[in-house]
């Protein structure tokens, strides 16, 4: 069975300060992780995913995760943070054999202030 | 990028009404996916199909049908809508397998059962 686990269901920063989102996860098999992004009112919007090639991914709009196979981790992170990376994220991992089923973490909303 | 779209964007309806939540894709994609997600909750898959007359249940149990008659459409019906079924509706879709597949979602419907 696979799972993920993000911590911290909402996370605050400054505009201009470093992003960290938290993921961990667990899978009895080689996984696939992926992060999505959902603005309010819209569906998901994929970021990066991993998929056991370059361990450190670079998604789009300046975001970046790196899978930890020791810490069983896949945080995602933004050097800078803009007002309209606001919204809600999600992390998700499948197993790379058979049909792709996502399961899902229970999202951390990201909160950016001036 | 996929194109994928929900109809209706909200829906406010009464106790033992049927209703139908729709889908449509238009990139050819063989999979497709309802997710059920509750405020600050995260997604759980409650159908999906590997094609045209392709079918199957999710982890989550639903009171839902779907069917796939046409690739490009993967309609939701509920016969008898109840206050519990008050929830968002999200749709998705993907092509082939393994590390080159990734979901693409759709903006979701918002239900509301009276």
């Amino acid at each position: 069975a696979q799972s993920v686990t993000q911590l911290g269901s909402h996370v605050s920063v400054s505009e201009g300060a470093l992003v960290l989102l938290r993921c961990n996860y667990s899978s009895s098999v080689p996984p696939y992780l992926f992060w999505y992004v959902q603005y309010p009112n819209q569906g998901l919007q994929l970021l990066l995913k991993y998929t056991s090639a370059a361990t450190l991914v670079k998604g789009i709009n300046g975001f970046e995760a790196e899978f930890k196979k020791s810490e069983t981790s896949f945080h995602l992170t933004k050097p800078s943070a803009h007002m309209s990376d606001a919204a809600e994220y999600f992390c998700a991992v499948s197993q790379s054999t058979g049909f792709q089923k996502l399961v899902f973490g229970t999202g951390t909303r990201l909160l950016v202030s001036p | 990028e996929a194109d994928i779209y929900q109809t209706p964007r909200y829906l406010v309806i009464g106790t033992g009404k049927k209703i139908t939540l729709e889908c449509s894709q238009t990139m050819g994609h063989d999979k497709m996916y309802w997710y059920q997600q509750d405020p600050g909750m995260e997604l759980h898959l409650i159908h999906y199909s590997y094609g045209v007359n392709s079918t199957e249940k999710g982890d989550l149990s639903s009171e839902s049908t779907v069917s796939r008659i046409r690739t490009e459409h993967f309609p939701l019906t509920l016969e008898s809508a109840r206050p519990s079924h008050t929830s968002q509706y999200l749709c998705a879709s993907s092509r082939g397998g393994g590390y080159q597949e990734t979901q693409y979602f759709g903006p979701g419907t918002r239900l509301l059962v009276l």
